[in-house]
């Protein structure tokens, strides 16, 4: 099955700063790639997403890109505010099986 | 519209007994599923159902039982359970089960 693994585990930055979240995959059939925030006490939320045919997408301050060829993909929050603090998931899936990572807990530092 | 509700939130089991987890959904999903959350570990898929009747397994089915009588409920029944199963289980939804999954907001499950 997809193996997907996901870096660093845990990453702290200042408010302000730019927080860089990565993550690799295994089967080059995957084609979809979520990214999903966990609050303490809550499901995850997806906060973006990406098909294959597509190498990168923004939403605000949140952007992730792909690299089909390398096989990883990795998602990009500027401007961090204190609400960012969260742990993040990376996933990819082939047709109806989802595979996350092993999630990033970023803080955020006032 | 609820989105994808699970009950209970808690609970504590007995190795051996038997319970089953609901879940609901009310947005018109065909697509449903069950993931476990364990520490450093993140999420792995149990069971999923790409419509009423029709159910499959995910990664780590073992211990589990899933039945879809409803586009609307999906349960999960543990038939005996294990100290192993003691974990947080989030169930999810999405219209056609290739994207856009909605999760419920957990049930956390312990077992003595």
């Amino acid at each position: 099955g997809e193996n997907v693994e996901q870096h660093p585990s845990t990453l702290s930055v200042q408010e302000g700063d730019s927080a860089v979240i990565k993550c690799t995959y295994s089967d080059s059939a995957s084609n979809y790639f979520p990214w999903y925030k966990q609050e303490l006490g809550k499901g995850p939320q997806l906060i973006i997403d990406i098909r294959s045919n597509v190498g990168e997408k923004k939403d605000q301050r949140i952007a992730v890109t792909l690299n089909k060829t390398a096989k990883h993909f990795s998602l990009h929050i500027t401007e961090t505010q204190p609400e960012d603090s969260a742990v993040y998931f990376c996933a990819a899936s082939i047709g109806y099986k989802l595979s996350f990572g092993a999630g990033t807990t970023v803080t955020v530092r006032a | 519209n609820a989105g994808v509700t699970q009950t209970p939130k808690f609970q504590v089991l007995k190795t051996g007994q038997s319970m089953t987890l609901q879940c609901a959904q009310d947005m018109n999903h065909e697509y449903m599923s069950w993931y476990r959350q364990d520490p450093g570990m993140g999420l792995r898929l149990i069971h999923y159902s790409v419509g009423a009747g029709i159910t499959d397994q995910g990664e780590v089915p073992n211990g589990y039982n899933v039945s879809r009588s409803t586009t609307e409920d999906f349960p999960l029944r543990l038939l005996s359970a294990a100290p192993s199963q003691t974990s947080v289980y989030f169930c999810a939804s999405s219209l056609a089960g290739t994207e856009g999954y909605t999760f419920g907001s957990g049930t956390r499950l312990t077992v003595v």
